[in-house]
């Protein structure tokens, strides 16, 4: 079976605090994304990389930044939290391939308080 | 950026009833993916579609693709309990897979 793994299902932070959120994938993918969902603006793409120490920014990477040193881990950097980064942070890969067919990870539900 | 538009947003319905969810855009994708999530868990992948008309069956849930390949249909027939969740379109339109994701359904199925 395929396994997309985030290291914290749920964080709660101060604002300002530097915040790491870590994302592991067993599948060999080449392509890995970090998106945020919010209640009636669905999923936000934050940053996508579809390969070791390549980034790509997607719709809204202000404020966070990445990090791909091993083709399994991709991990989503706040260096320093706001209140407005409370969300669910999805981490997601894929094959490269015509369908761009994403798994997912379980979620991580960050609050910063 | 291409946008994906849902429909509707919310759907309450009884067991056994039929069901459709609807996916719209200006844009054409190369394919479109339909997920579905669960409270406090990420998207499953439930099914692609690439060919303009393409129609797809799982189990009780019908997947359609437009003539255009800019909308698409989930419709589910008899609907369960275990139906509900967010249901979820998305549409590459290719690059990288930057794929653009509908603002969802959410569905609930009352026993």
């Amino acid at each position: 079976d395929v396994k997309v793994t985030q290291s914290s299902r749920y964080l709660v932070k101060r604002t300002g605090e530097k915040v790491f959120l870590e994302c592991v994938q067993d599948m060999d993918h080449e392509n890995m994304f970090w998106y945020r969902q919010d209640p009636g603006l669905g999923l936000r793409l934050i940053y996508f990389s579809y390969d070791v120490k390549m980034k790509e920014k997607g719709d809204i990477p202000e404020g966070y930044s990445v990090s791909r040193e091993k083709k399994e881990r991709f991990s989503l950097i706040l260096e320093s939290a706001s209140t407005n980064q409370t969300s669910m942070y999805l981490c997601a890969s894929s094959v490269i391939s015509n369908t761009g067919e994403l798994f997912f990870g379980e979620g991580s539900r960050l609050t910063v308080l | 950026t291409q946008l994906l538009e849902q429909s509707p947003q919310f759907l309450s319905i009884q067991e056994g009833e039929n069901l459709t969810v609807y996916c719209n855009s200006s844009s054409v994708f190369s394919s479109l993916q339909w997920y579905r999530q669960e409270p406090g868990e990420g998207p499953v992948l439930l099914v692609t579609v690439v060919t303009g008309g393409e129609v797809k069956k799982l189990k009780r849930l019908t997947f359609q693709f437009g003539d255009a390949r800019k909308d698409s249909s989930l419709h589910i027939t008899a609907a369960q309990p275990g139906d509900t969740g967010l249901y979820l379109c998305a549409g590459d339109g290719g690059g990288y897979q930057k794929v653009t994701f509908g603002t969802g359904t959410k569905l609930q199925v009352i026993p």
